[in-house]
């Protein structure tokens, strides 16, 4: 069964950092291409960020370029989202997602974590 | 950055109706449109993908049609578990791949 945990969110000032963390089970992780996706607070879905499955390609969306960092270490089946000069609009709902087909960049999310709520706040 | 627009915004259905949900795209996107089902608490959950492609486990009820701009996501016949918001994904003009708003899906 495929499974991921996020970790990582809490109530941080504007201006501030955080690392966002996801543990990935029940697949092959170093096989497929991860994805970070948010969603504030009673919004819809947008996406953040993305990793090809070995680490050497990134994308991310304008709003965060620069300021957020993603990355993966495949000898611990786990994700990363370094997040930097936080501002009050990266509030969300964090979720790790993990994309649909083997070694290539699909762009199609088929297994979501739970989330990990981020809170930019004075 | 293509757009893709929902409609309606709240589709309001009775247990058994069939329910016909929209997505537009600001440009062509070809196939490459997916939906997402999303309950309250719950993260996503990929129903259709390249527009008409069931995923892994997705009932039969779930169908998905269209080409180019237009796209729509049928419910056969409703089941009290289908009422839930659902988002379309476009992966045919990225970065950055993009989302619709969302249809809310809710009892009459």
């Amino acid at each position: 069964e495929v499974q991921l945990v996020e970790s990582g969110g809490v109530v941080v000032q504007p201006g501030g950092s955080l690392r966002l963390s996801c543990t990935a089970s029940g697949f092959t992780f170093d096989d497929y291409t991860m994805h970070w996706v948010r969603q504030a607070p009673g919004k819809g879905l947008e996406w953040v960020s993305l990793i090809s499955w070995d680490g050497r390609s990134t994308y991310y969306a304008d709003s965060v370029k620069g300021r957020f960092t993603i990355s993966r270490d495949n000898s611990k089946n786990s994700l990363y989202l370094q997040m930097n000069s936080l501002r009050t609009e990266d509030t969300a709902l964090y979720y790790c997602a993990k994309d649909s087909n083997r070694q290539q960049l699909v762009l199609v999310p088929d297994y979501w974590g739970q989330g990990t709520l981020v809170t930019v706040s004075s | 950055e293509i757009v893709l627009t929902q409609s309606p915004a709240t589709l309001s259905l009775s247990p058994g109706e069939r329910a016909t949900l929209s997505c537009r795209a600001s440009q062509s996107v070809g196939s490459y449109l997916a939906w997402y089902q999303q309950k309250p608490g719950q993260a996503p959950r990929l129903l259709i993908y390249d527009a008409s492609n069931r995923a892994t486990g997705i009932p039969a009820r779930f169908s998905g049609s269209g080409s180019g701009t237009d796209f729509t996501l049928t419910i056969s016949s409703l089941e009290p578990e289908d009422f839930a918001v659902y988002y379309c994904q476009q992966r045919n003009n990225w970065p950055p791949y993009t989302f619709g708003q969302g249809t809310k899906l809710e009892i009459k």
